[in-house]
């Protein structure tokens, strides 16, 4: 299986901030990575696939980047709404595989 | 629009067999390159990924859980199954159903990932 590993996984940070999430693979994926938000109570929501694809309706201020192993999502100016827990997903092999999330907390 | 929507018991007792119902709408499972899965979450932990069919019938399965899982689907009715046997206290979690959005490359390859997701319905196992 691909393990997928993301830092930090807790990361405080406040309103109007430019943060980034990392998540890396223990083998080369390509670009298959995908990113979900989820906040409490609420099911994952997609936000970037093909590493640096946005999901229809996600706002701009959000960007992946990345290959092979390393990738990184930015929050270019952090909202109020943004903070949640951030997962990445593997989808290059079969087990599909997840980070084991990275919660952004208002500081 | 595509939605999904969870259903089953909220609690199961140990050693049981578990079986849960995704009815969507917005596709259909009979197009090709259409694909449902789910995944759980335990409490206060990460997503896990378990199975996932395809509009061809093909299964994937977790190799972890393969031999306590089936999926299966009925078009017809636009829903997909999805049975745990031999339930245990672990297995406590969320389970979503998430619709399968692809990426294809040059030599036509398929890359599947989690677009739609349900909002998930809670399995406790407990006696």
């Amino acid at each position: 299986d691909i393990q997928m590993t993301q830092s930090p996984s807790t990361l405080s940070a406040s309103v109007g901030d430019r943060v980034t999430i990392t998540c890396r693979a223990s083998q080369s994926i390509s670009i298959w990575l995908a990113w979900y938000q989820q906040k409490p109570g609420k099911a994952p929501k997609l936000l970037i696939y093909k590493a640096s694809s946005l999901d229809r309706g996600v706002p701009s201020r959000f960007s992946g980047s990345g290959s092979g192993t390393e990738f990184t999502l930015t929050i270019s100016s952090l909202q109020p709404d943004d903070f949640a827990t951030y997962y990445c997903q593997q989808y290059n092999s079969y087990p599909y595989t997840f980070g084991q999330g990275t919660k952004l907390e208002i500081k | 629009q595509i939605t999904l929507k969870e259903s089953g018991p909220t609690l199961v007792t140990p050693t049981q067999t578990l079986t849960l119902t995704c009815t969507f709408s917005g596709f259909s499972l009979s197009i090709s390159g259409v694909g449902v899965g789910w995944i759980r979450q335990p409490p206060g932990k990460a997503l896990e990924w378990l199975a996932l069919i395809y509009w061809d019938d093909d299964k994937r399965y977790s190799p972890s859980l393969k031999s306590r899982l089936t999926i299966t689907k009925d078009t017809s009715k636009n829903q997909v199954v999805l049975t745990m046997t031999n339930m245990d206290p672990v297995d406590t979690a969320t389970y979503y159903c998430v619709h399968m959005d692809y990426d294809s490359t040059e030599s036509n390859f398929y890359y599947y990932y989690m677009h739609v997701w349900g909002e998930g319905t809670t399995v406790t196992v407990s006696s």
